[in-house]
């Protein structure tokens, strides 16, 4: 059963601490991808990755860093977090190729900044 | 600038009735259509999915219309399930292809919240 799995479900920063979201995804896929939900406006996407150390901006990505050290793992970075980043962080991972776009995503990390 | 669109925050639905739910897109180079569903607390999963050069997709309960002139797609799920009760999101597909590699991403509309009544 293929599987991406978020490291936190659920956490609670305060604004200026540097937050990590990490995801690692089983299916040995080329692409990944960090996507924000909030209501009313979708998903976001942050940033994606087509290949290990490869990256590139999404149409959100202000605030945000990532790293792809590893084929299976995709790190979201928050600097300095503030409260405007509270929401629910999304994860995805997709296969090199897949010309219709289908993702396969993560649980998803509620982050809170207080 | 928001390329995909899902103008219905909500929609309550029946049992044993037909759900619509509706996604208007602008950039007319989107490759293929996909719906996601998403239930509290879980990732979204797929759906179903329609190529752009096609303007129908079946899979049992669901089927995707795309009307292309009028950059207009819809779910229809029927007969509706209370277990269909989730977020519906809309999203577009815009890839390129170079040797079998594609390089694209999914742009999602704002999501349709269906609740099915029994």
């Amino acid at each position: 059963d293929v599987k991406v799995t978020q490291s936190s479900r659920y956490l609670v920063k305060r604004t200026g601490e540097k937050v990590f979201l990490e995801c690692v995804q089983d299916m040995d896929h080329e692409n990944m991808f960090w996507y924000r939900q909030d209501p009313g406006l979708g998903l976001r996407l942050i940033y994606f990755s087509y290949d290990v150390k490869m990256k590139e901006k999404g149409d959100i990505p202000e605030g945000y860093s990532v790293s792809r050290e590893k084929k299976e793992r995709f790190s979201l970075i928050l600097e300095s977090a503030s409260t405007n980043q509270t929401s629910m962080y999304l994860c995805a991972s997709s296969r090199q190729g897949t010309l219709s776009g289908e993702l396969f995503f993560g649980e998803g990390s509620r982050l809170t900044v207080l | 600038d928001q390329q995909v669109k899902q103008n219905s925050p909500s929609l309550s639905v029946q049992e044993g009735r037909i759900s619509i739910l509706n996604c208007d897109y602008t950039n007319s180079m989107f490759d293929y259509f996909l719906w996601y569903k998403k239930y509290p607390a879980e990732g979204p999963t797929f759906l179903i999915s329609i190529s752009s050069i096609k303007d129908k997709n079946e899979d049992g309960r669901f089927t995707v219309f795309l009307n292309k002139s009028a950059k207009h797609l819809s779910l229809h799920i029927v007969p509706s399930q209370p277990g269909d009760s989730a977020v519906y999101f809309c999203a577009a597909f815009w890839g390129t292809n170079a040797g079998g590699t594609s390089y694209g991403k999914l742009t999602f509309g704002q999501g349709t919240i269906l609740t099915v009544h029994p």
